[in-house]
This record gives structure tokens, C-alpha cells and sequence, in this order.
């Protein structure tokens, strides 16, 4: 079956831009979802179809995707994107929906 | 506003069975791709099984023959029955409504439920 690749952990300063990489076999052919979870809370998606942002979610979030890895940008990171970051496709050969293993972000 | 609200959530033994429900709002279920997925404590996202407004369902390899997704078109609302539960089924269980792919099919996970736990203990 099909894996994502996930950081455990990435920190960031506040301020600074934090990169979360989700890393696949042949990923830039497929459609990556991102999604942020705090404690206690349901996921939220944050990107969708590699790079569209849903209407709600700030402009420095954005995401990209070629080749075997998928990125989730958050440019001038604030506290409040302290939370777990999840990556996720549909793998179409085995018809299975698939998520990264996570990874947390924390705010130094 | 689409809402969705899980219930049924408990304590049971290793074997037993159990029927999640997820009442929805804003929408029709029937007209959506739906689909569960679950969250054991401390871990990361699984996903569980997802049906298409078509009926077509699919299931993780952890809970085929095992887990049955439904829907009540009449209560507008999903259904996850559980059997043969075992002790790695213990988790949350998020309903989910999947958003129509910018590409055709399903696509993101757009709105979530606030889950309901189970834990299946002796």
C-alpha cells in the first residue's frame, strides 16, 4: 500500500516560515490535502488539491508538490499554528485514502 | 452550516459489535461522499471506509469484512457497524463529508465531526 512521510517534529520561531514535508512514491502525480489538528479538536483542512486554500484559512498557508515530495508552507508563524500537521491522498490503484503519519509543529 | 454529530460511542468487550451514527445538517447525505475516519489516543489520522452518493463504498484493509458503512437517506444520517471489535479498533471515530474534487470524485476532507470514542476493553 501506498506511504506518506512525515517529520515527527518540525519548530519554528515566531515569525520565521516552517516547512512540513510529506514525502511519496511519485506524489507530484497525485492530489495532496493538508490538515492541521489541535489538541482536543477535530482536523481542519488547511490546503487541498496540492496548493488551493479554503476560504477561512490565512494567505500564509500554502502548499506545494512535485516529484516525491509535497510541502505545507506556514509563512510567519504565529503560536496559535502550534498544532499536529497531517498530509493525505487517494491512492486510485489500491482505492484506499491514505494520511501521513503526522507531524508537530511547535512554536519555539 | 453543515454540522455533523456523532454518537454511539462506548465501552465494549473485545468481540462485540457496536453501530456509530452521524446525524447531519446543511446538507443531504445522500447527495455526498461520506466517509469515517478514526483516531486512536495519541496517534495519528486513519481512514476508516467512505461511500459515494452513488452507494459505491470502500473500506481500509484493518476493517474490511468487519465494518459496514450505511446511510439513512430519511434521517439524513451515515452509519459505521462495527463487529469483531478488537482491542486496536479502540479510537475516536470522526464523521467526515467529503468535498467534490476540483479534478471529478471525491477530494478533501471538508467538514469533520467532533468524534465519538471507542474503546474496546475486557
Amino acid at each position: 500500500s501506498y506511504v506518506l512521510t512525515q517529520p515527527p517534529s518540525v519548530s519554528v520561531a515566531p515569525g520565521k516560515t516552517a516547512r512540513i514535508t510529506c514525502g511519496g512514491n511519485n506524489i507530484g502525480s497525485k492530489s495532496v490535502h493538508w490538515y492541521q489538528q489541535k489538541p482536543g479538536q477535530a482536523p481542519v483542512v488547511v490546503i487541498y488539491s496540492d496548493s488551493e486554500r479554503p476560504s477561512g484559512i490565512p494567505e500564509r498557508f500554502s502548499g506545494s508538490n512535485s516529484g516525491e515530495t509535497a510541502t505545507l508552507t506556514i509563512s510567519r508563524v504565529e503560536a496559535g499554528d502550534e498544532a499536529d500537521y497531517y498530509c493525505q491522498l487517494w491512492d486510485s490503484s489500491n482505492d484506499d485514502w491514505v494520511f501521513g503519519g503526522g507531524t508537530k509543529l511547535s512554536v519555539l | 452550516e453543515v454540522q455533523l454529530a456523532e454518537a454511539g460511542g462506548g465501552l465494549i468487550q473485545p468481540g462485540g459489535s457496536l453501530r456509530l451514527s452521524c446525524a447531519a445538517s446543511g446538507f443531504t447525505v445522500s447527495g455526498s461522499y461520506m466517509s469515517w475516519v478514526r483516531q486512536a489516543p495519541g496517534k495519528g489520522l486513519e481512514w476508516v471506509s467512505i461511500i459515494y452518493s452513488g452507494g459505491l463504498t470502500y473500506y481500509a484493509d484493518s476493517v474490511k469484512d468487519r465494518f459496514t458503512i450505511s446511510r439513512d437517506n430519511s434521517k439524513n444520517t451515515l452509519y459505521l457497524q462495527m463487529n469483531s471489535l478488537t482491542v486496536e479498533d479502540t479510537a475516536f471515530y470522526y464523521c467526515v463529508r467529503v468535498s467534490p474534487s476540483i479534478y471529478g470524485g471525491p477530494g478533501e476532507f471538508g467538514h469533520w465531526g467532533q468524534g465519538t470514542l471507542v474503546t474496546v476493553s475486557s
